[in-house]
């Protein structure tokens, strides 16, 4: 079984500030893990995964993430926001060399503020 | 080469009638999904595809129901629709670990 915890639904930062967005998982065996960017009235479009290579994982517009074992963490982060990555974030997991359906956790909004 | 396409854009339903939402991909992707999205609840799975011929259940299959015409198309039908089912319903392709999501179908049950 496995599951995923955003912490937040939503976070406010001001432009320029670091982003922080959560995400914990649950799983029984090696997981991937995925963040998700949904701009409004938009799809679901991947910003970037973790596949048991580098923890430390880089993605599009300067949003990163670190697999964390030992804390079942993958948080996403970005040193500086900016007025466009007002959006909503999804973390999501799934089993390695599974069949493949991942688990979504219920999203964080995140607000840039000027 | 459009990804995935999903029609209609927008569609209201009154309580018991039927619709059939349609999605498509042209990145040759053997696995289609299925899954609404409703507020603060993030992405649940309705019905999957694995590969053509093969359709199977998700999280939360109730009202609904699949086909997978061909590898292309992967559609969704709602034969009484209920309120319950108001949501932002999206198609989803696969290729390897990584999902193609299409724009969406905003769906209201009155």
């Amino acid at each position: 079984a496995q599951s995923v915890t955003q912490l937040g639904s939503h976070v406010s930062v001001s432009e320029g500030a670091l982003v922080l967005l959560r995400c914990n998982y649950s799983s029984s065996v090696p997981p991937y893990l995925f963040w998700y960017v949904q701009y409004p009235n938009q799809g679901l479009q991947l910003l970037l995964k973790y596949t048991s290579a580098a923890t430390l994982v880089k993605g599009i517009n300067g949003f990163e993430a670190e697999f964390k074992k030992s804390e079942t963490s993958f948080h996403l982060t970005k040193p500086s926001a900016h007025m466009s990555d007002a959006a909503e974030y999804f973390c999501a997991v799934s089993e390695a060399g599974g069949s493949y359906i991942p688990t979504f956790g219920r999203g964080t909004s995140l607000i840039v503020h000027p | 080469n459009a990804g995935v396409t999903q029609t209609p854009k927008f569609q209201v339903l009154k309580t018991g009638q039927s619709m059939t939402l349609q999605c498509a991909q042209d990145m040759n992707h053997n696995s289609m999904y299925w899954y609404r999205q409703d507020p603060g609840m993030g992405l649940r799975l309705i019905y999957y595809s694995a590969s053509e011929g093969t359709t199977d259940k998700g999280e939360v299959p109730n009202g609904y129901n699949v086909s997978r015409l061909n590898k292309r198309e992967f559609s969704l039908r709602l034969e009484s629709a209920a309120p319950s089912q108001t949501s932002v319903y999206f198609c989803a392709s696969r290729n390897f670990d990584e999902q193609y999501f299409g724009p969406g179908t905003r769906l209201t049950v009155t």
